[in-house]
Parts: C-alpha cells; sequence; structure tokens
C-alpha cells in the first residue's frame, strides 16, 4: 500500500537558517506529491505540490522536487522565518477512483528570532 | 477565497454518547472527505464521498460510523457511540474533479475529545 515518512520532529531553527525537511514515499503507480502546512490554530493549507518526476513545487520561498529514482519530495527553504512555525505534512495522492491523500506524521517546525 | 468550514472547533462528550461533526464543503466542490489525527500520529483516511454515496472507506471508518450530505451543502460525519480512542481532531476536505495532481481543500479541524 501507499505511505509516506517524514523526518521526526520537532525542529527548531533561528530565523534566517536554512530549513530541509526529508519525506520519502512508497506508492502504486505515479502519485502526485503535496506539502500541505498547518498554523497554529488553523486547518491544513496547500504549500506546494508536483505531479511527475523531476517536477519542482514551489511557494512562498520553499521548494520541494520529485524525484522518481529516491522516491523523495524533501522540502527545502533558504531561510526561514518566525511566520513559517507551523506543522508541516508530506502527502501522496496516487489517484484511483476516490484521490485520497495519504500523509506523513507531520513536522513541527519553530522558528526563533 | 471559498473555505471548508468545520463545526464545533472543539467537542467534548462522554463515552457512549453520539456526536455530530458538521462541515460546509466549498459550493462547487465534488468529493468530499473526512480524515483524523490521533494525537501525535499521521492524518489518517476515514471516508470518501462522491455523487451522494461513500466511495471508499477506510478499515478505520467501521459501522459506529457515518457520514451524510443531506442538503447540498452540509456534510456531516456521526459516531453513533464514541469511544476513548475516537479522540482526536477530525478535518473536513473537499475537492473539484480533475485528476490526482487536483488539491484538496480542508477545514480547519475539529477536536473531539471523549471522557
Amino acid at each position: 500500500g501507499n505511505s509516506v515518512t517524514q523526518m521526526e520532529g520537532p525542529v527548531t531553527l533561528s530565523e534566517e537558517a536554512f530549513l530541509t525537511i526529508n519525506c520519502t514515499y512508497t506508492a502504486t503507480g505515479y502519485p502526485s506529491l503535496f506539502w500541505y502546512v498547518q498554523y497554529p490554530g488553523e486547518g491544513l493549507q496547500l504549500l506546494l505540490k508536483a505531479t511527475k518526476a523531476d517536477d519542482k513545487g514551489s511557494n512562498k520561498g520553499f521548494e520541494a522536487t520529485y524525484r522518481k529514482e529516491t522516491t523523495s519530495f524533501h522540502l527545502e527553504k533558504g531561510s526561514v522565518q518566525v511566520s513559517d512555525s507551523a506543522v508541516y505534512f508530506c502527502a501522496l495522492n496516487s489517484g484511483g477512483s476516490n484521490y485520497k491523500l495519504t500523509f506523513g506524521k507531520g513536522t513541527l517546525l519553530t522558528v526563533n528570532p | 477565497e471559498p473555505e471548508v468550514t468545520q463545526t464545533p472547533s472543539h467537542q467534548v462528550t462522554q463515552m457512549g454518547q453520539e456526536v455530530i461533526l458538521r462541515c460546509v464543503p466549498i459550493s462547487n466542490h465534488l468529493y468530499f472527505y473526512w480524515y483524523r489525527q490521533i494525537l501525535g500520529q499521521k492524518v489518517e483516511f476515514l471516508v470518501s464521498f462522491y455523487n451522494n454515496e461513500i466511495s471508499e472507506k477506510s478499515e478505520i471508518f467501521d459501522d459506529q460510523f457515518s457520514v451524510e450530505r443531506p442538503d447540498g451543502s452540509n456534510f456531516t460525519l456521526k459516531i453513533r457511540s464514541t469511544k476513548l480512542e475516537d479522540s482526536a481532531m477530525y478535518f473536513c476536505a473537499s475537492r473539484t474533479d480533475g485528476g490526482r495532481g487536483t488539491e484538496a481543500f480542508f477545514g480547519q479541524g475539529t477536536r473531539l475529545t471523549v471522557v
């Protein structure tokens, strides 16, 4: 079956530090890959996505590249801000008739000033 | 911007009681979902709903659970007789058609605590 493995948190960084959150997956077929973010007190929001191998998703300075050969979709940001403090979820959608998402466990990021 | 809304944000209930979690999906969406997250664990798929019927459900979604879309706007999750292990954050989501790359939009979640 499908599964997503995410880097264990929590992750604590200083402002302007480089961020990597690792995500690897197991899936049948050719999944689409997503990063969702949950800010304190809010719901899950799509941060970025990639739908095929070698695609790079990007948004708000965050990037992730769909690597089929390593089955990975690591999230990176060159310079984090305090406002990036949130829980980050890696997820995949392998299609089928219902397009349900399979999520990783989530990684709590705290950025200190 | 359209959004998925969930009520209540918090619900505390006694074991054995029935609870109904409510969701208003985005109006032109076609697929509706419930997910849950037990504290410290993964976000897990519970059920998907399409064309006015359940299209898929997980093994978690047993006979104690049911979903309805009674009036074309609300989408509800009912737990008939709650257990302690049902305590979790429950997320509703919806999406349009458009293939596996189309994003699902999530509500803010309902935190259910069973005591």
